[in-house]
């Protein structure tokens, strides 16, 4: 079963527009981790943040956490036509059994040129 | 390109029939994680493999086993294939499996079960 549920399901902007995905999930998590996919490929990983971490920066990409409301987000600043794909937010809870990402179903961003 | 790579990219099996699909992980990496990802949904966690042990399992069938090698490359052999199978299978390499790790996904092998 998934864990997370992410918000909106598809999204479709104009070039230099923001794109904002929300991910919500159920459980306690050691870190959560966004990922991007393009057209049914393999994941490539974006950015971590930390259970401890509230916000994250990463060249275009803000992440942030909110661990009570058990939420995060990713805003996309000053999108291209390159960022369409899908983006995943993956959770990991951590323990003993190493690292397992439980992933939500993903928001498909379209932009425009 | 992350130094991850998978065998073959497609396959078509019919239901019934065994798959092996194979997966070469990033170099200096001992760990390898196998996820099913169906049409339209995310990435589900099959199990994971350190150090040719598996080292934890998710919501699978014991028909989806796995091996993994001394050089740390592994297998996902799926036995008595059923329709519900096909989808696209990605392994990801991890430096120790631990959490909090980034895990590097390969491209995927596409299976279709008729």
């Amino acid at each position: 079963s998934q864990q997370g549920e992410e918000d909106p399901q598809a999204l479709s902007i104009q070039e230099g527009e923001n794109a904002t995905m929300n991910c919500s999930y159920k459980t306690s998590i050691n870190n959560l981790q966004w990922y991007r996919q393009n057209s049914g490929r393999g994941l490539v990983h974006l950015i971590l943040i930390r259970s401890n971490e509230r916000e994250k920066h990463s060249g275009r990409l803000r992440v942030t956490l909110d661990t009570s409301k058990k939420s995060s987000s990713l805003l996309i600043t000053a999108s291209r036509a390159a960022d369409t794909a899908s983006y995943f937010c993956a959770t990991d809870a951590g323990g003993t059994s190493g690292s397992r990402l439980t992933f939500g179903e993903g928001t498909q961003l379209t932009v425009n040129p | 390109e992350t130094g991850v790579t998978q065998s073959p990219t497609h396959l078509i099996k019919t239901r019934g029939q065994q798959v092996t699909l194979r997966c070469s992980s990033q170099s200096g990496h001992n760990t390898v994680s196998w996820y099913q990802q169906a049409l339209g949904q995310g990435p589900q966690f099959i199990f994971q493999y350190y150090r040719e042990e598996e080292n934890g399992r998710g919501n699978f069938p014991p028909r989806f086993s796995g091996l993994q090698f001394p050089n740390y490359s592994s297998e996902l052999n799926v036995n008595a294939l059923e329709l519900d199978d096909s989808a696209l299978y990605l392994c990801a390499s991890s430096l120790a499996g631990l959490a909090g790790e980034t895990q590097y996904f390969g491209p995927g092998t596409r299976l279709l079960v008729l």
